[in-house]
């Protein structure tokens, strides 16, 4: 079965510093999102992106964060200058459409110190 | 807007008693409803899904779910538990022309011997 994959399964970097999130939706989605979780906390949206661009945004995702597609088959989120409180599971989705069902990656932890 | 509310952030069962995780939500559109799981260390699972259409949903693993307009409820229920079934549910909305899910804050399910 087709799944969403994430690259790195964790990641552990300094307060300041850059990082990317890399992830391949499903091959034939056209949609593709961000959410995070916070440890012991809910699921969150972040954005979602359909055709080269930003279909929506959460308020969580300013200016230090972007998405892009480099290339067909990678979706990346980066966050230019990390901070504590951005330490979380990053989860990669993408869907059909924005109806059809949404399927999630294993997520990337991202600790920051 | 929308917004979900899950009831009891932790629910424990014995193996073979019924599973009941509530699930209530809020929506301005007609929602589309669904419930996820997250096992330890890994990524969010689609269990089932309402959109249109049939009320009664089934889904994964036994589990199946109700979609009652009135009480503005989603509850999943499973009539047996396994030991297997231990895990974090989410019930998240959707729906109207936004790309996102909204999630509720998950509920604990541990099953007992």
């Amino acid at each position: 079965e087709p799944e969403v994959t994430q690259t790195p399964s964790h990641q552990v970097t300094q307060m300041g510093q850059e990082v990317i999130l890399r992830c391949v939706p499903i091959s034939n989605h056209l949609y593709f999102y961000w959410y995070r979780q916070i440890l012991g906390q809910k699921v969150e949206f972040l954005v979602s992106f359909y055709n080269n661009e930003i279909s929506e945004k959460s308020e969580i995702f300013d200016d230090q964060f972007s998405v892009e597609r480099p290339d067909g088959s990678n979706f990346t989120l980066k966050i230019r200058s990390t901070k504590l409180e951005d330490s979380a599971m990053y989860f990669c989705a993408s869907s059909e459409t924005p109806t059809s069902t949404v399927y999630f990656g294993p997520g990337t932890r991202l600790t920051v110190l | 807007a929308q917004s979900v509310t899950q009831l009891g952030s932790h629910v424990s069962v014995s193996e073979g008693a019924l599973v009941l995780l509530r699930c209530n939500y809020s929506s301005s559109v007609p929602p589309y409803l669904f419930w996820y799981v997250q096992y330890p260390n890994q990524g969010l699972q689609l269990l089932l899904k309402y959109t249109t259409g049939a009320t009664l949903v089934k889904g994964i693993n036994g589990f199946e779910a109700e979609f009652k307009k009135s009480e503005t409820s989603f509850h999943l229920t499973k009539p047996s538990a396994h030991m297997s079934d231990a895990a974090e549910y989410f019930c998240a909305v959707g729906g109207g022309s936004n790309y996102k899910l909204t999630f509720g804050k998950g509920t604990l399910l541990t099953v007992n011997p």
